[in-house]
Order: C-alpha cells, then sequence, then structure tokens
C-alpha cells in the first residue's frame, strides 16, 4: 500500500530566505507524487506533480520539488519564501484509482 | 479552469438528521471524491466514483452513502448525523478512468459541517 509521510508539522521560515517542506514516501512500483497547498477556508490547490522525466518539478508560484528515489523523498523548495506562501501544504501518491495525503505541514514565513 | 463548486460553505445539522453535501465538476471528469479534513489526521478519503452510479469504499465508509447519477454531480449523504462527523468536508475530481492515481485532483472550497 502506497504511503506518504511528513515529518514536521511546521516549518518556520523568514521572508527572503530559502524553503523547504518535506516529504518521504513508500510505494511498490513507480511513483506518481503531488504537492498541494491549503489557504485558509479555502480546498486545496494543485501546485506540481512528479510522473516520470526530470528529478527537479517546477511548478505554481515559483516552487520546485525534488525527487530522490534513493531516498524516498520529495521535499518541496523555493529560493525565496513570501509571507503570502503562508498555508497549509499536503503531498500525496497517487495509487491505482485514488490518491494517498499526507497528513500535512504548516508553514510560517515572517516578514 | 476546473471549477468544482460545492453547495454549502458552512452547514449546522442536528443529531439524528439525515445530511446531504452536493458537490458538481464541470469539467467533464471521470472520477470523483469525498474526502474529510481533520486537524492531526490530514485527508481521509470516504468514498470515490470512476463512472456514472458507480461507488468505491474509502478509507472510512462508515456511516456515509454517496449518489452518482449524473458525471457531473457528486452526493455525499450522512445517513444519521452524530457529533463525531463534525468535520471539513472536500470534494474533488479527477480525469482518467482507470490510472486515476497519476492525475491530479481538482478540490471544492469544502463545507465546514457542524453537527449539534
Amino acid at each position: 500500500a502506497q504511503s506518504v509521510a511528513q515529518p514536521e508539522d511546521q516549518v518556520n521560515v523568514a521572508e527572503g530566505n530559502p524553503l523547504t517542506v518535506k516529504c518521504t514516501y513508500s510505494v511498490s512500483g513507480n511513483p506518481y507524487l503531488f504537492w498541494y497547498v491549503q489557504y485558509p477556508n479555502r480546498g486545496l490547490q494543485f501546485l506540481l506533480k512528479y510522473i516520470t522525466g526530470d528529478n527537479l518539478v517546477k511548478g505554481s508560484y515559483g516552487f520546485e520539488a525534488e525527487f530522490n528515489k534513493s531516498q524516498t523523498s520529495f521535499h518541496l523548495k523555493k529560493p525565496s519564501a513570501l509571507v503570502s506562501d503562508s498555508a497549509l501544504y499536503f503531498c500525496a501518491v497517487g495509487g491505482f484509482q485514488k490518491l494517498v495525503f499526507g497528513t500535512g505541514t504548516r508553514l510560517l514565513v515572517s516578514p | 479552469d476546473v471549477k468544482v463548486t460545492q453547495s454549502s460553505r458552512y452547514l449546522v445539522k442536528r443529531t439524528g438528521e439525515k445530511v446531504f453535501l452536493e458537490c458538481v465538476q464541470d469539467m467533464d471528469h471521470e472520477n470523483m471524491f469525498w474526502y474529510r479534513q481533520d486537524p492531526g489526521l490530514g485527508l481521509r478519503l470516504i468514498y470515490f466514483s470512476y463512472d456514472v452510479k458507480m461507488k468505491e469504499k474509502g478509507d472510512i465508509p462508515e456511516g456515509y452513502s454517496v449518489s452518482r447519477e449524473k458525471k457531473e454531480r457528486f452526493s455525499l449523504i450522512l445517513e444519521s448525523a452524530s457529533t463525531n462527523q463534525t468535520s471539513m468536508y472536500l470534494c474533488a475530481s479527477s480525469l482518467g478512468r482507470w490510472g486515476a492515481g497519476n492525475q491530479p485532483q481538482h478540490f471544492g472550497d469544502g463545507t465546514r459541517l457542524s453537527i449539534l
């Protein structure tokens, strides 16, 4: 069965600094991996996905994610954080007919 | 852009009531999903459907049922609401009848349901 783990409940970063939100996965076979963002009182918004190909995936709002097969990780990154990036971030792994989501990481960017 | 619309943003019901949550998508997606979101637990899949009149149980189907009479509409039904069903409910849709696991899901803004 597929699973993902987001080891940090919260990540704090100062505006302008690089940010990383961590995700590790467990699947049999090739993984399909996703990142979503959720702003307060809103649904989840799709940021990016890895299906195959380059290990560095670029997505919306300047975010990117690095796929590392040997470490079974898919960390979300951004070179320079904005206060408006403060939100809840979810990693997900794709199964046969559905996605399995992590428990979420709250990102807090301070001015 | 894909639009997934949930009929209510906030809903307050009483224990024992039958509750209907409605979801409509406008992009002719085959797959539709219902999740509940609780702090510290992330998203948990209740039911999903990959075609009209088809439904599959997710991870926590107890106390819920679903209906998909038309491709664009997926309804979640709480047969007899209980206080432990107070939660945020999210609907989503995606392309691809088979292999939905490699397609991004598109979410509505959620229904915050309180059962008193």
